[in-house]
């Protein structure tokens, strides 16, 4: 069984502050991880991934994500937020069996920029 | 189509009404996921489907739920009888092959 655990529900910083969202995981066998955006009244887009090979991944809107198996975590990062960043962020686990495998969401961090 | 289309975008219904959510994927994807987000709950999975094989049923949460997908193409996700607590977005999501999903906008429904 998997499970997805996203500390803070509410994330608030300044514009051009770090943008720090924490995801840690639990599975039982070499995981997938992703996070995702969804901006108000729209689906989840894919800012990025970790399959194999390097453990920092880089995604879109200058996020990046380092997985680290040792502390089961794949937190999200940005140099310098911006008031677009303004949004939900879902960190997702999926396991490595099959060809398609479904997602494990966490609960989701509502991300506020203020001025 | 682009992307991920659904419909309804809104739907409001009354309690013990039927209704119908339809999913049209990317064209070509032989993955096709629903799930469910409820206010303050995050995702959860529902059902997907691979190519011919077998739906994977297992986040169906009642025997009210269910989903067909037609062709390998557009799929209608079902639920019978609705109560308050189905009230929620319910998400597709398609891909075409592993990891590589595609979300729709959602369908918000309301039960009164």
């Amino acid at each position: 069984a998997q499970s997805v655990t996203q500390l803070g529900s509410h994330v608030s910083v300044s514009e051009g502050a770090l943008v720090l969202l924490r995801c840690n995981y639990s599975s039982s066998v070499p995981p997938y991880l992703f996070w995702y955006v969804q901006y108000p009244n729209q689906g989840l887009q894919l800012l990025l991934k970790y399959t194999t090979g390097a453990t920092l991944v880089k995604g879109i809107n200058g996020f990046e994500a380092e997985f680290k198996k040792s502390e089961t975590s794949f937190h999200l990062t940005k140099p310098s937020a911006h008031m677009s960043d303004a949004a939900e962020y879902f960190c997702a686990v999926s396991d490595r069996t099959g060809t398609a495998s479904k997602l494990t969401f966490g609960t989701g961090t509502r991300l506020q920029v203020t001025l | 189509g682009a992307g991920v289309s659904q419909s309804p975008s809104n739907k409001v219904t009354e309690k013990g009404k039927d209704v119908e959510l339809r999913c049209d994927p990317i064209s070509g994807h032989t993955a096709l996921y629903w799930y469910r987000q409820s206010l303050g709950q995050g995702l959860e999975f529902l059902i997907y489907f691979q190519g011919n094989s077998a739906p994977d049923k297992s986040g169906l949460p009642s025997d009210r739920f269910s989903a067909e997908r037609t062709g390998g193409s557009v799929s209608t996700l079902t639920i019978q009888r609705t109560q308050q607590e189905d009230s929620a977005v319910y998400l597709c999501a398609s891909s075409p092959r592993a990891y590589g999903y595609t979300f729709g906008s959602g369908t918000r429904l309301t039960v009164v």
